[in-house]
């Protein structure tokens, strides 16, 4: 069954650091998303992306995040400098089609840990 | 924007009892999504309810949506020890034809042998 898949799986980086997290959506979607989930909270919508630009975005995706769908395949978050609340799990997902009528497939996350 | 009350917030059951998981919606509900998370992994795609009334099953579990009372229950049958995890709905806002999607805080489903 295909799956999304994102790495690394937990990245450590100082406070004030770039990092940049990696998903490789499923082959046949064109919608993509992120999302983050504090310790202890619910899953947060960051930001939507379809047709190479972002569609929507949440009040927590700020200029400090972007994101970017360099080739065909890899679709990533950048956080430009890094503060502890950042320290999350992030979640990419991807769907066929638009809300509503298809489902969005979520990878396993990366834990990001900012000290 | 769409607020997702999920209960109860934790269930712990015998293996082979049915259970009852409720998520009630602040809005009309149009659509509602059901995921299962593991603890530190992601989340994995249950079921989708896109219509008032709809029900939906896989395997041992099924999942409807009342339209009219804002809620989506997910029913579990003869649970088992690999249902165990973490239950959450999801849901669109209206105003969004673009994909976000809104989540409860979950369930927490323990079963024990």
């Amino acid at each position: 069954e295909p799956e999304v898949t994102q790495t690394p799986s937990h990245q450590v980086t100082q406070m004030g650091q770039e990092v940049i997290l990696r998903c490789v959506p499923i082959s046949n979607h064109l919608y993509f998303y992120w999302y983050r989930q504090i310790l202890g909270q619910k899953v947060e919508f960051l930001v939507s992306f379809y047709n190479n630009e972002i569609s929507e975005k949440s009040e927590i995706f700020d200029d400090q995040f972007s994101v970017e769908r360099p080739d065909g395949s890899n679709f990533t978050l950048k956080i430009r400098s890094t503060k502890l609340e950042d320290s999350a799990m992030y979640f990419c997902a991807s769907s066929e089609g638009v809300a509503y009528l298809s489902p969005q497939h979520f990878g396993d996350g990366t834990r990001l840990s900012i000290l | 924007s769409q607020e997702l009350e999920q209960s109860p917030q934790s269930l712990i059951v015998q293996e082979g009892k049915n259970l009852t998981i409720n998520c009630t919606s602040s809005k009309t509900l149009y659509g509602l999504y059901w995921y299962k998370q593991k603890y530190g992994e992601g989340l994995i795609f249950l079921m989708m309810l896109q219509k008032g009334g709809e029900e939906k099953s896989h395997e041992k579990i099924t999942a409807k949506l009342d339209e009219k009372k804002q809620q989506s229950s997910l029913h579990i049958t003869a649970s088992q020890p690999s249902h165990a995890g973490i239950y959450l709905c999801g849901a669109h806002d209206r105003g969004s034809t673009l994909g976000r999607l809104y989540f409860g805080r979950g369930t927490q489903l323990t079963v024990w042998p």
